[in-house]
């Protein structure tokens, strides 16, 4: 059975980058073409897609982070990582890695951003 | 962008009610279009894709309609474990997707 998991810092100061991955088991990332992503909810709101990683390297990403956002996916560890650069309090959230077509997510993690 | 107009945002109703939740897209999306159940501090769970494919595990009182536009989530009599807030999301292209903006549903 596919399980992922999220895994990072729970905390980040203000300005800086912030870096999660996203391990998965029961199933390999590149033996399949499916599409993987990144998605965010920040407390008490809705949920926002962050942009999704195809298992060949092509990236995509929503145009508000687009700047600030490098997401890559690293098939002989079999994860996927989300890097947000020049983070701000807006960006305190839980985040989500899933896996696409399958709807397969994972459990999440709260990232806060404060100093 | 597609936009997701999800309605309404929330929802009072009793155990035993019918209840019918609408999410419009800002352009035809065809059938690309899944629905999710949140329960407080856990991950989203898969309801519907496809607009009207029901997730395997998930009781039939669920049940999702609608194509190009306009769909809808109905409940047909709602249990105690329904009372959460429901999302719809578009993804007509992997490289864009975007989500509804909620419906809690609360008890009445």
């Amino acid at each position: 059975q596919l399980q992922l998991q999220e895994s990072g810092p729970g905390l980040v100061k203000p300005s800086e980058t912030l870096s999660l991955t996203c391990t998965v088991s029961g199933g390999s990332i590149s033996s399949s073409s499916y599409y993987w992503g990144w998605i965010r909810q920040p407390p008490g709101k809705g949920l926002e897609w962050i942009g999704s990683i195809y298992y060949s390297g092509s990236t995509y990403y929503n145009p508000s982070l687009k700047s600030r956002v490098t997401i890559s996916v690293d098939t002989s560890k079999n994860q996927f990582s989300l890097k947000l650069s020049s983070v701000t309090a807006a960006d305190t959230a839980v985040y989500y890695c899933a896996r696409l077509e399958t709807w397969t997510w994972g459990q999440g993690t709260l990232v806060t951003v404060s100093s | 962008d597609i936009q997701m107009t999800q309605s309404p945002s929330t929802l009072s109703a009793s155990v035993g009610d019918r209840v019918t939740i609408t999410c419009r897209a800002s352009q035809s999306i065809s059938s690309w279009l899944a629905w999710y159940q949140q329960k407080p501090g856990k991950a989203p769970k898969l309801l519907i894709y496809k607009a009207s494919s029901l997730e395997s595990g998930v009781p039939s009182r669920f049940s999702g309609s609608g194509s190009g536009t306009e769909f809808t989530l109905t409940i047909s009599s709602l249990q105690p474990d329904d009372f959460a807030t429901y999302y719809c999301q578009q993804y007509n292209s992997y490289s864009q997707l975007t989500f509804g903006g909620g419906t809690k549903v609360e008890i009445k």
